[in-house]
């Protein structure tokens, strides 16, 4: 099982540049969810969806966006990356009804320069 | 303003003792929390729940505690292990979905 695949697992990116995050699951879940980790914080929701077709903002979704076309992937798009978007970036799963806690990928290591 | 807070950054503690993990919250609304373990390079993975209807769960060496009245829940870890030195997420929802999540505490588990 190869559960939620991110990638890439690293990348520099320059200010004013942009990139996809790609965010893929093979558990066949409605609910994926991007989150951030800055140093020393928690993990920041950024955008969710409940289902293939639909996405909705979190906590900090300005400087991002994102689509769900099939259950499968969710990919997070970087428009003119800034420095304060260097983070780390997960993407998680879940089914939405065992409330049994999210799948998360192992994450991408973002830094803008 | 941290709706979530894990107040302690780092907690060290010998192997075959007790590890306790603090957590506080501030949203009366939550109902639902959950602990996540998480090593380096590696994302968080799903320790432990508690339902806002009990007090207590178990499984195995770990146990969550809620104390909804001071709104505080715990995690015990007995014995502790050299493997269990991770960062611990605290975790808390309403109704189970989008939850907010703590800063975390690294757990350092000395042989």
């Amino acid at each position: 099982n190869a559960g939620v695949t991110q990638t890439p697992k690293f990348r520099i990116l320059k200010i004013g540049q942009s990139m996809t995050l790609q965010c893929a699951q093979d558990m066949n879940h409605n609910y994926m969810y991007w989150y951030r980790q800055d140093p020393g914080m928690g993990l920041k929701l950024i955008y969710y969806s409940v289902g293939a077709g639909i996405t909705d903002k979190g906590e900090v979704p300005n400087g991002y966006n994102v689509s769900r076309s099939t259950t499968e992937d969710f990919p997070l798009r970087l428009e003119l990356a800034a420095p304060s978007q260097t983070s780390v970036y997960f993407c998680a799963s879940s089914s939405g009804r065992d409330r049994g806690g999210y799948t998360f990928g192992s994450g991408t290591r973002l830094t803008v320069v | 303003d941290q709706q979530v807070k894990q107040n302690s950054p780092s907690l060290s503690v010998q192997e075959g003792r007790i590890s306790i993990l603090n957590c506080d919250y501030t949203n009366s609304m939550f109902d639902y929390f959950l602990w996540y373990k998480k090593y380096p390079a590696e994302g968080p993975t799903f320790l432990i729940s508690i339902s806002s209807i009990k007090d207590k769960n178990e499984d195995g060496r770990f146990t969550v505690f809620l104390n909804k009245s001071a709104k505080h829940l715990s995690l015990h870890i007995v014995p502790s292990q050299p493997g269990d030195s991770a960062v611990y997420f605290c975790a808390a929802s309403s109704r189970g979905q989008n939850f907010v999540f703590g800063p975390g505490t690294r757990l350092s588990v000395l042989p």
